[in-house]
């Protein structure tokens, strides 16, 4: 069964540091989505991405965010200069089609510790 | 704005027993409810979704969600629970007519004892 995959699990940085969370969608999907899960708490959408372009984005999707699809099968989500407040899991997401019904399809995950 | 109410952060039920993770959303217009469940360290997966039609809806490993639109609510159910079902359990609701935006409840973890 196809399913959603990350890189990496787990990524330590320092306060201030960049870093790019990669994601590889099941490959016939069109739609792309990244969440994120502070620990203990719930699941918060953060974007989402179409036809390489981002098509909603939460509040939380601020400046320091970034995401990118650069080549035909990674989704990237880029944090430009992390905060401690960004440790989280984030979690990539993504489904056949946008404005249906469509269940998103989730990978396991990246943790982001913020130090 | 949407929303999703899981009023419990904790069920606890028997091995053998019926479980009902409870499930209150509000949304504009028609919604699509999900539910997910979450194992440690690991993503979501996806369980059941209303869409239309049968307020009752079937899902994976015996799990069924009952879609009331009058009480807004959308509880997941089992008639038998097992151990291996304890889990983190996510409701999520979208709203139909374009609009991609999932989202979730703030999770309830059952426990099901031996």
């Amino acid at each position: 069964e196809p399913e959603v995959t990350q890189t990496p699990s787990h990524q330590v940085t320092q306060m201030g540091q960049e870093v790019i969370l990669r994601c590889v969608p099941i490959s016939n999907h069109l739609y792309f989505y990244w969440y994120r899960q502070i620990l203990g708490q719930k699941v918060e959408f953060l974007v989402s991405f179409y036809n390489n372009e981002i098509s909603e984005k939460s509040e939380i999707f601020d400046d320091q965010f970034s995401v990118e699809r650069p080549d035909g099968s990674n989704f990237t989500l880029k944090i430009r200069s992390t905060k401690l407040e960004d440790s989280a899991m984030y979690f990539c997401a993504s489904t056949v089609g946008g404005q249906g019904p469509y269940e998103q399809y989730f990978g396991p995950g990246t943790r982001l510790t913020v130090t | 704005a949407q929303s999703v109410a899981q009023p419990e952060d904790q069920v606890n039920v028997a091995e053998g027993n019926p479980l009902t993770v409870k499930c209150t959303y509000s949304v504009s217009g028609n919604p699509y409810l999900f539910w997910y469940v979450q194992y440690p360290n690991r993503g979501l997966q996806f369980l059941l979704k209303y869409i239309t039609g049968d307020n009752l809806v079937k899902g994976s490993y015996g799990f069924e969600a009952e879609f009331n639109k009058s009480q807004t609510s959308f509880h997941l159910k089992k008639p038998s629970a097992l151990v291996s079902d304890s889990a983190l359990y996510f409701c999520a609701v979208r709203a139909s007519g374009g609009y991609q935006k999932v989202t979730f409840g703030t999770g309830t973890k059952l426990q099901v004892i031996p």
